[in-house]
């Protein structure tokens, strides 16, 4: 069976500082990991996907995510928070099948 | 880009009509999912589809039926609607059944509000 633990349901950043955010998954089989992030009144938008190939992975705007198989983690980050990022995301976890299974999520606060 | 359209942003019905959600997808992808999102309980699954006219149940679907009668389309249908369907609904595709590196693709979201 799969399932997400996002660590954090809130995170507060200032704008220009890192912003990280802890996902740990649990998994039968080798699984395929996804961030996505869903602004106010939108739809979940992919921001990056782990597939087994390298265990650091770039998505857009910046963010990137580590794959760690030993500690069952897949922490996103960014360097530098903006504005725009203050959003509530998602880490998901599929294994064999179609079927995702999502985090609680967690919001992200941006402060000027 | 992958698009993915709901046709209605949002949405208020009476108790006990019959509600059609749409939701249509410009990539010919195989599989189209459709989710309810609520505060504290994040998204879950209502029924998802791997071809024209095949459909299987998620893990909440009492209440809810589907229909897919074209590859693109992909409708939601709540036979008599209740105040405990107001929610959030996402509609989602992707392609292949049954690759699982493949993420689905969401569309905006229908907010739907049962008086």
């Amino acid at each position: 069976a799969q399932s997400v633990t996002q660590l954090d349901s809130h995170v507060s950043v200032s704008e220009g500082t890192p912003v990280l955010l802890r996902c740990n998954y649990s998994s039968s089989y080798s699984p395929s990991l996804f961030w996505y992030v869903q602004h106010p009144n939108k739809g979940l938008q992919l921001l990056l996907k782990y597939t087994s190939a390298a265990t650091l992975v770039k998505g857009i705007n910046g963010f990137e995510a580590e794959f760690k198989k030993s500690e069952t983690s897949f922490h996103l980050t960014k360097p530098s928070a903006h504005m725009s990022d203050a959003a509530e995301y998602f880490c998901v976890v599929s294994e064999i099948d179609y079927k995702l299974s999502f985090g609680a999520g967690t919001t992200v606060t941006v402060r000027a | 880009d992958v698009k993915v359209t709901q046709s209605s942003r949002y949405l208020v019905k009476r108790t006990g009509e019959k509600v059609f959600l749409e939701c249509v997808q410009d990539m010919d992808h195989e599989n189209m999912f459709w989710y309810r999102q609520d505060p504290g309980l994040g998204l879950r699954l209502i029924y998802f589809s791997y071809d024209v006219k095949m459909k299987e149940k998620g893990d909440i679907p009492e209440g809810y039926s589907v229909s897919r009668e074209k590859k693109e389309r992909f409708s939601l249908i709540l036979e008599s609607a209740s105040t405990n369907q107001t929610s959030m609904y996402l509609c989602a595709s992707s392609l292949l059944a049954t690759n699982s590196n493949q993420p689905q693709h969401f569309g905006d979201g229908t907010r739907l509000s049962i008086l």
